[in-house]
């Protein structure tokens, strides 16, 4: 079992609209967490960074939240563009292990 | 454009072949890495080098061989593959010190693998 879960698989919204994708994890203990985004036939580029103590962190449109207690994180977009179709995709950092753990992603379409 | 390049963008192999993929960085990064994306699965690391020494070999094939001739350029050398191994492969960069559950890292567009 993966230990990061993304939620939804996929999402189509209507250009202006907000969403909101969320990221459930398992990796104990924890270090930091990751949002990248992926465009078709690009590489992942790195959206917010947030460490273990950090509950929001924000990046334009972009703003992630983090609960350490639950172990879930969200990224919300504010007021869609098109160019805001991609991959998102939810990672973890560990404290005690040189690795990184992947989610799946979720695939967001806006459509005009 | 993150400053990570990679070439070819496509490449289409029988299993009998050997080819090559190639990465360069122009960050001035300390580390490299391997990693190989297919479809509705997590990205998988598959090597790290770190100052052009491999420290992460993550029980990959033999069929895949990497080379880090110094620390801006990154190799995939391949040979044998079979049709599983059809994917994304994606390099990427970090400044650090190759930790990867902390640094930075920056991806290169990728080289979209077909095995026939």
């Amino acid at each position: 079992k993966n230990q990061v879960e993304q939620s939804p698989q996929s999402l189509i919204i209507l250009e202006g609209k907000n969403c909101t994708l969320q990221c459930n994890y398992t990796v104990s203990p924890f270090s930091n967490l990751r949002w990248y985004k992926q465009d078709t036939g690009r590489g992942p580029v790195s959206l917010t960074i947030m460490t273990f103590s950090e509950n929001t962190k924000s990046n334009g449109r972009y703003t992630a939240t983090l609960d350490a207690d639950t172990k879930q994180s969200s990224l919300h977009i504010t007021a869609s563009q098109l160019s805001d179709s991609a991959s998102y995709i939810c990672v973890v950092g560990p404290r005690e292990a040189n690795n990184l753990f992947f989610g799946t992603g979720t695939r967001l379409t806006v459509i005009p | 454009e993150t400053g990570v390049t990679q070439t070819p963008r496509h490449l289409v192999m029988g299993m009998t072949n050997k080819k090559s993929l190639k990465c360069e960085q122009h960050l001035g990064h300390n580390a490299m890495y391997w990693y190989k994306q297919s479809a509705k699965k997590p990205l998988e690391l598959m090597f790290v080098y770190n100052f052009k020494e491999q420290t992460e070999n993550n029980s990959v094939p033999s069929r895949f061989s990497p080379e880090c001739p110094n620390s801006s350029h990154l190799f995939l050398h391949l040979h044998t593959l079979q049709p599983e191994d059809s994917a994304l492969y994606l390099c990427a960069s970090s400044q650090e010190t190759g930790t990867i559950s902390t640094d930075t890292q920056y991806f290169g567009p990728g080289t979209r693998l077909t095995v026939l």
